[in-house]
């Protein structure tokens, strides 16, 4: 089946200093990857919908400013957190979407998810 | 918007089958995914139904809809050990584009 990576699978970091999060299908092109969050015992909330060549678009009360979302290939999709703090800290999921050929369910991979500690 | 729901937790004992319950709200739902995320990783795609479909079986899974009810049920066969995790169910909303999931049921599988 269909393989998404992230980098890193998890991460430590300063409050005040940026982290970026690297999604990346392996086996298909994805010209639609979605960057999800989700709290502990919780669902995922989607964050935003980031497409190749063009602006991501967020869902509502997500800051764009603040989690910056670069789709620059049809592989690769980045998420990053700027001036992180405490409250950023989670458990971050990326999926890109396959389309397939005829007949083929489109269907959205997720990646194993990056967790992310902010001190 | 689209709200999905789930019941928190279920307990069942190795063996018997389990059937975790998933309620939704979109009427124009096309897609309807099951996905099991175990601790710390991401979600595994497991099933899916198409919304004009009742039933569908993949080996010990069985997943149902009543889309009157807007009910989407999964059952799993001789549940063991390993399918301790918290599965979601999810619904294709917003002209196809976006998955709305639900809460979340925690599977507990007792020996």
């Amino acid at each position: 089946g269909a393989v998404v990576s992230q980098h890193p699978s998890w991460v430590i970091c300063k409050s005040g200093t940026s982290v970026k999060i690297e999604c990346r299908s392996l086996d298909f092109q994805a010209t639609t990857m979605f960057w999800y969050r989700q709290f502990p015992k919780q669902s995922l909330m989607l964050m935003a919908t980031s497409n190749e060549g063009s602006k991501a678009t967020y869902e509502q009360g997500v800051e764009k400013d603040k989690f910056l979302i670069n789709h620059a290939s049809l592989t690769l999709s980045t998420l990053t957190v700027t001036s992180a703090h405490p409250e950023d800290s989670s458990f971050y999921i990326c999926s890109a979407r396959d389309f397939g050929v005829a007949g083929k369910l489109e269907t959205q991979y997720f990646g194993p998810g990056t967790r992310l500690l902010v001190l | 918007g689209e709200d999905v729901e789930q019941s928190l937790f279920l307990s069942v004992r190795e063996g018997d089958s389990s059937v975790i319950n998933c309620t939704y709200t979109d009427s124009s739902s096309t897609y309807l995914y099951w996905y099991k995320q175990e601790p710390g990783a991401g979600l595994q795609l497991l099933t899916y139904i198409f919304s004009n479909m009742d039933m569908k079986q993949d080996q010990r899974l069985t997943v149902l809809l009543n889309k009157k009810d807007k009910h989407l049920s999964l059952r799993i066969a001789d549940t063991q050990t390993g399918d301790s995790a918290i599965y979601f169910c999810a619904d294709l909303t917003g002209g196809g584009n976006k998955l709305t999931f639900g809460t979340g049921t925690q599977l507990k599988v007792e020996l």
